[in-house]
């Protein structure tokens, strides 16, 4: 089976404008979820889509969005971009049947440079 | 809240050396944890996991972690490293039943040839 992807793998933004990522989970996947990498911070969930709903969410401002498609593609959306949004956005798919006892399983993720 | 913590962020060791990374929950009830491995230029990788059952599991590349309830910890060993096994090592954790994982902040291991 393909892995997870994520496109595009490298952004650059400036303040102000907003960004949207994608993400397709491993096939027959159903849930997927976002975590933001920084150095400071490390790895932080930001928030969990499955069948098209929203099930988790982290403590992030609103500026930070997301959605899940029919066919379990995920999108990010990032609006009114700061200089801190930078960083490395992973995205991890899982088979969702109910996040019992479940793997996420994580794409390359997507490098956001804001400047 | 769920919290995981990783000690000792840089790890620098010779080939053939034991490594012991150090993992601390801090939430109650039945847990999820996991050890993921990050290769300089690669994506995370599952080196693996603990859900129930035995509290000695094994992974790949020759690694096993313990948990331990009554520390909450979950540490990673491998009893002989190699160079290729040098990569940021990343403990986490999540709630039974909840796929919202919170990741310690890694160790960076260095293994000299």
């Amino acid at each position: 089976k393909a892995g997870v992807t994520q496109t595009p793998r490298y952004l650059i933004k400036t303040r102000g404008q907003q960004v949207t990522l994608s993400c397709s989970p491993i096939s027959g996947h159903r849930s997927v979820s976002w975590y933001q990498q920084t150095p400071g911070q490390g790895l932080q969930f930001l928030f969990e889509y499955f069948s098209e709903t929203q099930r988790n969410k982290g403590n992030f401002p609103g500026r930070f969005s997301g959605r899940q498609f029919s066919n379990s593609r995920s999108e990010m959306n990032v609006s009114t971009l700061e200089l801190g949004d930078s960083a490395l956005y992973l995205c991890a798919s899982s088979a969702g049947q109910g996040a019992v006892q479940e793997t996420q399983y994580f794409g390359p993720g997507t490098r956001l440079l804001v400047l | 809240a769920q919290s995981v913590s990783q000690h000792n962020h840089h790890v620098i060791l010779s080939e053939a050396a034991s490594l012991e990374l150090g993992c601390n929950y801090s939430y109650g009830g039945t847990v999820n944890l996991f050890w993921y491995v990050q290769y300089p230029g690669q994506h995370l990788q599952l080196l693996l996991k603990y859900f129930s059952g035995d509290p000695l599991v094994k992974g790949i590349k020759g690694f096993e972690a313990e948990f331990i309830k009554s520390k909450f910890s979950f540490n990673l060993r491998k009893p002989s490293v190699q160079w290729s096994d040098t990569a940021e090592y990343f403990c986490a954790g999540g709630r039974y039943g909840n796929n919202r994982l919170a990741f310690g902040k890694g160790n960076q291991v260095v293994v000299i040839p």
